[in-house]
């Protein structure tokens, strides 16, 4: 069964740090690899995704990914963190020959600190 | 910009009560997704629709039922509802564009069973 990592759960960062978030995927067929937000209060969002060419994908908000096929890996990363992208941040994978749901990671809870 | 509308943000239910959720999405979006959201464990798939009357399980779906009779709504029904299901209930749509749709989602329905 095809399973999506997130290794880290909780991420407390102060403002200006850098970050790096993992997502391994356990499938080894072609993929389309998704990155969404959830800010608190607000409704599950597209930050980013991957499905062909260039594997360094740029989202919103300064946001940049990394697929790596050989780690079946697409973790996401920014440079500096701000107080506002404190949030939850899952990863999620649609395979191919699949039905076209998204699977999603466990998710991981960022706190920003000023 | 793409609308998915969940009926209640916040429910509180009697145990062994028959619970209805409503999502709407107004973009004519052919796949409609039930999630289900608990802290560590992410977002859950309890039923997932591709057209009207279609409906197939997650990866959850015990004492969860589904109905899809228009395009735009998919509802979630708990049939006897139960204090473990008390949770945050996501619903999402998607077009049927093959690997590289990203999905849209509503505010999500926070359900107690008390």
């Amino acid at each position: 069964a095809q399973s999506v990592s997130q290794h880290n759960h909780h991420v407390i960062l102060s403002e200006a740090a850098s970050l790096e978030l993992g997502c391994n995927y356990s499938y080894g067929g072609t993929v389309n690899l998704f990155w969404y937000v959830q800010y608190p209060g607000q409704h599950l969002q597209l930050l980013l995704k991957y499905f062909s060419g260039d594997p360094l994908v740029k989202g919103i908000k300064g946001f940049e990914a990394e697929f790596i096929k050989s780690k079946f890996s697409f973790n996401l990363r920014k440079p500096s963190v701000q107080w506002s992208d404190t949030a939850e941040y899952f990863c999620a994978v649609i395979r191919s020959g699949g039905s076209y749901i998204p699977t999603f990671g466990r998710g991981t809870s960022l706190i920003v600190h000023p | 910009d793409v609308k998915v509308t969940q009926s209640s943000r916040y429910l509180v239910k009697r145990t062994g009560e028959k619970v209805f959720l409503e999502c709407v999405q107004d973009m004519d979006h052919e796949n409609m997704f039930w999630y289900r959201q608990d802290p560590g464990l992410g977002l859950r798939l309890i039923y997932f629709s591709y057209d009207v009357k279609m409906k197939e399980k997650g990866d959850i779906p015990e004492g969860y039922s589904v109905s899809r009779e228009k395009k735009e709504r998919f509802s979630l029904i708990l049939e006897s509802a139960s204090t473990n299901q008390t949770s945050m209930y996501l619903c999402a749509s998607s077009t049927y564009g093959g690997m590289n749709t990203e999905a849209f989602f509503g505010q999500g329905t926070r359900l107690t069973v008390v």
